[in-house]
């Protein structure tokens, strides 16, 4: 079964500022996705990134990048120039590839970034 | 293009009572979800459905939650009857697969807002 962690429950960044938060996973799958998705206080949940496995190149979406390394099963997000409205719980998450068929995804405990002022 | 609808936003109920929620997925997706997220945790899928047919229910309690989607579109999710554990926010998702270049599909999951329900 696949599993997701991450490790760093609460973080917090100045204004302007870089964070990473971290992901690692486990399975024994060799094709899957991993995605990162943002939860405001309002609690819609909005897709903010995702890597395809089979891709060597990080995935990268405006300010938002992550650092995906398979052999290592790590997933980080980095979020450059942190804006108030990054200010959200953030959860990483993995889908096994079904060749076109939709699937589950499985989720993170979630990381609670605040970004200060 | 409009989102995923649900209903009720907030819902608080006695132990033993029974509640119903309301999904109505993004026009044309095909494929809709029910999350469980438990305070402090994250997301776990109760049943998916692809079309009306169930593709997945394993981690759905079925001797107390029950969920339909006649006609492959709106959906209900139903507890009967409510245990205190039950307390969680209920989110419904939908998709559709979409093709990547090189023929890898990638199903893309958009989430609604999520329905609060507290046992009492």
């Amino acid at each position: 079964a696949q599993t997701v962690t991450q490790s760093q429950p609460e973080m917090s960044v100045q204004e302007a500022e870089t964070v990473t938060l971290s992901c690692t996973y486990d399975t024994s799958e060799n094709n899957y996705y991993l995605f990162w998705y943002k939860q405001p206080p309002s609690r819609q949940m909005i897709l903010v990134i995702r890597q395809e496995a089979y891709k060597q190149q990080n995935a990268t979406e405006n300010r938002f990048s992550v650092n995906f390394q398979k052999a290592a099963k790590s997933f980080s997000l980095k979020i450059s120039d942190s804006q108030l409205g990054d200010t959200a719980m953030y959860f990483c998450a993995f889908m096994k590839h079904l060749g076109g068929a939709t699937n589950k995804l499985i989720f993170g405990t979630g990381t609670l970034l605040a970004v200060q002022p | 293009e409009a989102g995923v609808a649900q209903s009720p936003r907030y819902k608080i109920i006695e132990k033993r009572q029974s509640v119903a929620f309301w999904c109505n997925p993004i026009s044309g997706h095909a494929t809709l979800y029910w999350y469980q997220q438990i305070l402090g945790q994250g997301p776990k899928l109760l049943i998916q459905f692809q079309n009306n047919g169930v593709v997945d229910d394993s981690q759905l309690p079925k001797d107390r939650f029950s969920a339909e989607r006649l006609k492959g579109v709106d959906s209900t999710l139903k507890i009967q009857p409510a245990k205190l554990e039950d307390s969680a926010v209920y989110l419904c998702a939908s998709s559709s697969v979409g093709v990547l270049a090189g023929g890898q599909g990638i199903d893309t999951q958009y989430f609604g807002p999520g329905t609060r329900l507290t046992v009492l």
